[in-house]
């Protein structure tokens, strides 16, 4: 597929692990990057490349890929995670770039 | 600190032609791709169009016969223009500014929109 797929929904407790997959052909040419998104703000970068983060962002945030998916891991969920997360890469014939429709991630 | 700070009328009537500003402060503009990206209300991003500081452009396939980017660097700002507008246009606008990342054998192998602007809400309604 030339898009990138990801999951509407997920939750998990505080304190705990959630990882948030996104799926694509195109991934399995290029890295992905990550945006955090709460309601009413812009998106922020939260992890770029083979699992970077920029400066300010928490090392709870992490990412990694394999073949065609990507995956953000939050380890130790706060409650300021809660928020919409969206994947990005560079399609991969060339064409730039696609977003994954966002998945809301929940603290319980 | 780097800013991006947006400007442009925030409503439309059908068939007229958005127009946003984006002013670039605090940054090395002519370093980068500058970009447009979209979100409807309730849903995702969708890329729009992107410009470098001599003006080379890319865009969208599904918005490019709509969509005009252009940059003007003394004043270190970059424009959208987007005609024909109808309420399906209706988004938050988002500027940003896009990195290139080269992994550990040197090769370009992911981009990142690592600034964005606050975003404009566009609505387009008669």
């Amino acid at each position: 597929s030339s898009e990138l797929t990801q999951d509407p929904a997920v939750s998990v407790a505080l304190g705990q692990t959630v990882r948030i997959t996104c799926q694509g052909d195109s991934l399995r040419t290029y890295y992905s990057s990550w945006y955090q998104q709460k309601p009413g703000q812009a998106p922020l970068l939260v992890i770029y490349g083979e699992n970077n983060r920029p400066s300010g962002i928490p090392d709870r945030f992490s990412g990694s890929s394999a073949g065609d998916t990507t995956t953000l891991t939050i380890t130790g969920a706060q409650a300021e995670d809660e928020a919409d997360y969206h994947c990005h890469t560079r399609h991969s014939s060339g064409r730039p770039y696609l977003f994954g429709a966002g998945t809301k991630v929940t603290v319980l | 600190q780097v800013q991006l700070q947006q400007w442009g009328a925030g409503l439309l009537k059908p068939s007229e032609t958005l127009s946003l500003t984006c002013a670039v402060s605090g940054d090395s503009f002519s370093y980068y791709f500058w970009s447009w990206i979209r979100q409807p209300p309730g849903k995702g991003l969708e890329w729009i169009v992107e410009i470098n500081h001599s003006g080379s452009t890319n865009y969208n396939p599904s918005l490019q016969r709509r969509v005009t980017m252009s940059i003007d660097t003394s004043k270190t700002q970059f424009s959208l223009n987007l005609s024909s507008v109808t309420a399906a246009d209706t988004a938050v606008y988002y500027c940003a500014r896009i990195r290139d990342y080269y992994d550990t054998s040197g090769e370009n192998t992911a981009w990142y929109f690592d600034l964005w602007s606050r975003g404009t809400l566009v609505t387009v309604s008669s």
